[in-house]
């Protein structure tokens, strides 16, 4: 099993509502990633997990909350989000090789629209 | 300060047609070099992986290499098909942090015309 699985695939919200993201993965991975992409641009790391620790927060305001319950699961939490965080959003898990980097996997993201 | 350019920006092409996708980075010091195709509203998935002592490496009709000395690399597309039309991403990495920090390029936007 080589796929890093998101919920759901498309979420529209209120700028009142609360909502979270899922990703998951069963690849035995310990860095587990968020990143946020706006149309035509790359994608912008967000937080990254590490042994189901935050790691890095690249300064992201504090209306988007991680949470990693476990190490296969990554969640975003979603609170008074504003119209400019409309994008997709995208989960990535890595894994350490011995002696060599290993591969990032990318889920399929979820287009997120604020209204 | 680290970086990865991609050109051309956009490229059009005609079904069958070969072509090269170049990518230019400063990321330092260095851990690999990876191409990913992401289709529109979809997450990225990767083509190849390169390391500092690869120079070569094929998966299909994708070929990249990469020259360590002039921090350049190449994806090239042979006999595309229209399912090749997607953004084609160049990712570096650097070996400066365990928690895998990439640099992302801007991509190069391919479409493949019948």
């Amino acid at each position: 099993d080589t796929e890093v699985t998101q919920t759901p695939k498309h979420l529209v919200m209120g700028m009142t509502n609360k909502k979270s993201l899922k990703c998951e993965q069963h690849m035995g991975h310990r860095a587990m990633y968020w990143y946020k992409q706006k149309a035509k641009k790359p994608p912008e790391l967000m937080f990254v997990y590490s042994y189901e620790k935050l790691s890095i927060n690249e300064s992201v305001p504090s209306r988007f909350s991680p949470e990693c319950p476990n190490s296969s699961l990554l969640n975003l939490h979603l609170h008074a989000l504003q119209p400019e965080d409309s994008a997709l959003y995208l989960c990535a898990s890595r894994g350490w090789g011995a002696s060599r980097d290993t591969e990032a996997f990318f889920g399929q993201g979820t287009r997120l629209t604020v209204v | 300060k680290n970086q990865v350019e991609q050109s051309p920006q956009s490229l059009i092409i005609l079904e069958g047609k070969n072509c090269t996708l170049q990518c230019n980075y400063t990321v330092s010091p260095f851990s690999n070099l990876r191409w990913y195709k992401q289709d529109t509203g979809r997450g990225p998935v990767s083509l190849t992986i390169m390391t500092f002592s690869e120079n070569t490496k094929s998966n299909g009709r994708y070929t990249a290499t990469l020259d360590a000395d002039t921090k350049q690399s190449s994806l090239h597309i042979t006999a595309s098909q229209l399912s090749d039309s997607a953004s084609y991403i160049c990712v570096v990495r650097d070996r400066g942090s365990t928690l895998g920090r990439l640099y992302f390029g801007r991509g190069t936007q391919l479409t493949v015309w019948p």
